[in-house]
């Protein structure tokens, strides 16, 4: 089966770093995504791994160990506008690269 | 821009009717397409895989004959809820890998309600 779990809500204060984990466990790993999503939009890509190792692009950093089914996602200088949910997503061997999400991390950043 | 274009955004409809949300890849052609669903405050959830010149791939639990997909073209994939009820409500979101194994474009997303 596929299992990806994540927090369901973290707050974190203006100008200060979070770190959101995912573990995972899936019928075969072929990547995987973090995603930002404001209400009632449509997911944005943040990062993509697959092979182990952190992933920095500007102010967020992207974390996977795949011996241990787990990813993070580091924000950094947090703003209000990061306020949304973060979605990882893990791609899976079969199925023509579809993407199993996980249920999402509602961040709430505070003045 | 976007590279994935999903129509319409928002629609209404009554209990008892069908209907068709678009996908389009925009520049590039795609052989795949998912389409998920998302409603309110949970994650996406796959609803099947389609398949251009082929027949979708459902996933578990997601009835094949309420939810009609068809890929007739490379870059056109379509989705029509038939028989449209109330608990249908919710958002639906294509997506489409550029080609296989890189990330997948997500399109606007369409709103649906039924009354």
């Amino acid at each position: 089966g596929q299992n990806i779990d994540q927090p369901t809500e973290m707050t974190a204060t203006e100008g200060a770093i979070v770190q959101i984990n995912c573990t995972y466990q899936t019928s075969g790993f072929n990547g995987l995504f973090w995603y930002q999503q404001h209400a009632g939009e449509a997911p944005t890509f943040l990062s993509y791994n697959v092979l182990d190792g952190l992933e920095e692009k500007g102010r967020f950093s992207s974390f996977l160990s795949r011996s241990k089914g787990y990813s993070y996602l580091l924000l950094k200088e947090l703003q209000m506008k990061d306020s949304a949910s973060y979605l990882c997503a893990v791609r899976v061997s079969s199925g023509g690269g579809k993407l199993i999400f996980g249920q999402g991390t509602e961040l709430s950043v505070k003045p | 821009g976007a590279v994935v274009s999903q129509h319409p955004s928002r629609v209404i409809c009554k209990s008892g009717t069908s209907v068709k949300i678009e996908c389009r890849s925009l520049d590039f052609q795609a052989t795949t397409m998912f389409w998920y669903r998302q409603f309110p405050k949970q994650s996406l959830m796959l609803m099947a895989t389609s398949n251009e010149g082929s027949k979708a791939t459902y996933e578990q639990g997601v009835e094949k004959d309420k939810f009609l997909i068809n890929h007739a073209s490379l870059t056109l994939s379509t989705l029509t809820v038939t028989s449209a009820h109330p608990e249908d409500s919710s958002f639906y979101i294509c997506s489409a890998p550029r080609a296989a194994n890189t990330e997948a474009f997500f399109g606007q997303g369409t709103r649906l309600t039924v009354v």
